[in-house]
């Protein structure tokens, strides 16, 4: 099974800000299967980027993935009001399709 | 556009056997490529990932609880049930559905899934677990 680790557990700015938060892999995620996603309180996860690096439909461009192999990253270049929530990756390429723990960016 | 809804219990007791369903529109769960996963948070908490069914009636658990679950479809009334057996306090948790785009090789009439991404959610079902 792999791991998934994310850093920090809390993010802490204010809008206008850029949030970069990473997502480590204990192993080798395979064609980098990483995807991230929104979650926002009471709601549904939404999935904002795929394959680690390709922003699903409807997606804002300040939102952007990168990373390959084990450590990928999510970065907001400037956050909205309504960029502030939970944030899992999850890898989706070896089953179990496991989920990191998550980032939760709240503002400061 | 795509849609799931869960629908199911909101409280069982403990041991009893639980049976979500998950009822889609907007997809054919006949289409190569296609599936519909669970996925469950207990409040507060992080997100499982718990099985998926594919366009083939292939599938795939979560190895932690693969004794207690079965997934199946009903490819005719567009549904998806989830059964999950022996519940437990510590099973207390919004359940989801999600729709899934399959990723897979072809080797003449073989198909390998090779990545599951699921694209779409349902909005979930509380389900409590408690005498």
């Amino acid at each position: 099974e792999i791991v998934l680790t994310q850093s920090p557990g809390t993010l802490s700015l204010s809008p206008g800000e850029r949030a970069t938060l990473s997502c480590r892999a204990s192993q080798s995620v395979s064609s980098n299967y990483l995807a991230w996603y929104q979650q926002k309180p009471g709601q549904a996860p939404r999935l904002l980027i795929y394959g680690a690096s390709s922003r699903a439909t409807g997606i804002p461009d300040r939102f952007s993935g990168s990373g390959s192999g084990t450590d990928f990253t999510l970065t907001i270049s400037r956050l909205e009001p309504e960029d502030f929530a939970v944030y899992y990756c999850q890898q989706y390429g070896r089953s179990p399709f496991t989920f990191g723990p998550g980032t939760k960016v709240d503002v400061k | 556009q795509i849609t799931l809804k869960e629908s199911g219990p909101t409280l069982v007791k403990p041991t009893q056997t639980l049976t979500l369903t998950c009822t889609f529109s907007g997809f054919s769960l006949s289409s190569i490529g296609v599936g519909v996963g669970w996925i469950r948070q207990p409040p507060g908490k992080a997100l499982e990932w718990l099985a998926v069914i594919y366009w083939d009636d292939d599938k795939r658990y979560s190895p932690s609880l693969k004794s207690r679950l079965t997934i199946t479809k009903d490819t005719s009334k567009n549904q998806v049930v989830l059964t999950m057996t022996n519940m437990d306090p510590v099973d207390t948790a919004n359940y989801y559905c999600a729709h899934s785009t399959a990723t897979y090789d072809q080797f003449d009439i073989v198909v390998a899934v090779v990545a599951t991404l699921f694209d779409s959610w349902g909005q979930g079902t509380l389900v409590t677990v408690s005498s």
